[in-house]
């Protein structure tokens, strides 16, 4: 079920740093990326999301930038804090179904 | 956006034995969808469950382990049968409200020994 592919597996960042996370997809089927942010004991949160006809979209210290040609998508985090410290997943559907999920990336935002 | 609950929240049962996972949502949704989510993993979408119609399970995934309910448009039960170890997991409910969003349940940790 993983066609979506994310990196890195881990990342640590210092507080005030730039957190920057990538994901690729190969089915150009899919019209829906969202981001979630996962802590410790909880269920995904829907973070942000981005719609193929756009290349940016920013809500806050959070954007995602998205390159249709290359089939890739980034979360970038600005001004890093500690409790951004969570587990990310990139995420893509289609057809307003079958979400499929990355890996994961575990943030770590040191003080 | 949808406020989810998952019960139980969390449980330990023996081999052999099943358990049902209750997912009650805040208001009606057309789209349910239950996922797995093993330790340290990512998610693994099991089935998705619309009212008024039979579950559609991904590959993998079969109805007499998984079967599942939907009775109406706020509420659905997913039950693990005859578990074994390797169901060990974290079980969670979304919902699409009618747009492209999904929003998840705080999940159900089930640890079978």
């Amino acid at each position: 079920q993983q066609q979506v592919k994310q990196s890195p597996q881990s990342l640590i960042v210092q507080k005030g740093g730039i957190s920057i996370i990538n994901c690729a997809y190969e089915n150009t089927a899919f019209d829906y990326f969202p981001w979630y942010q996962q802590f410790p004991g909880k269920g995904p949160a829907l973070l942000i999301a981005i719609r193929p006809d756009v290349s940016e979209k920013k809500e806050g210290r959070f954007t995602i930038s998205f390159n249709k040609s290359a089939k890739q998508f980034s979360l970038h985090i600005m001004d890093s804090q500690p409790g951004d410290s969570a587990t990310y997943f990139c995420a893509a559907s289609y057809n307003n179904n079958d979400m499929r999920f990355g890996a994961g990336t575990r943030l770590t935002v040191k003080p | 956006s949808a406020v989810i609950s998952q019960k139980p929240s969390r449980d330990i049962c023996q081999r052999g034995t099943s358990l049902t996972i209750q997912c009650q949502v805040d208001s009606q949704v057309t789209m349910m969808f239950w996922y797995r989510q093993q330790p340290g993993q990512s998610l693994t979408l099991i089935a998705t469950a619309n009212q008024g119609s039979e579950a559609t399970y991904e590959s993998g995934f079969v109805i007499d382990k998984f079967p599942i309910s939907r009775p109406n448009l706020t509420f659905s039960t997913l039950t693990v049968s005859n578990m074994s170890p390797e169901d060990s997991s974290i079980y969670l409910c979304s919902v699409g409200p009618g747009g492209y969003e999904q929003y998840f349940g705080p999940g159900t940790r089930l640890t079978v020994t």
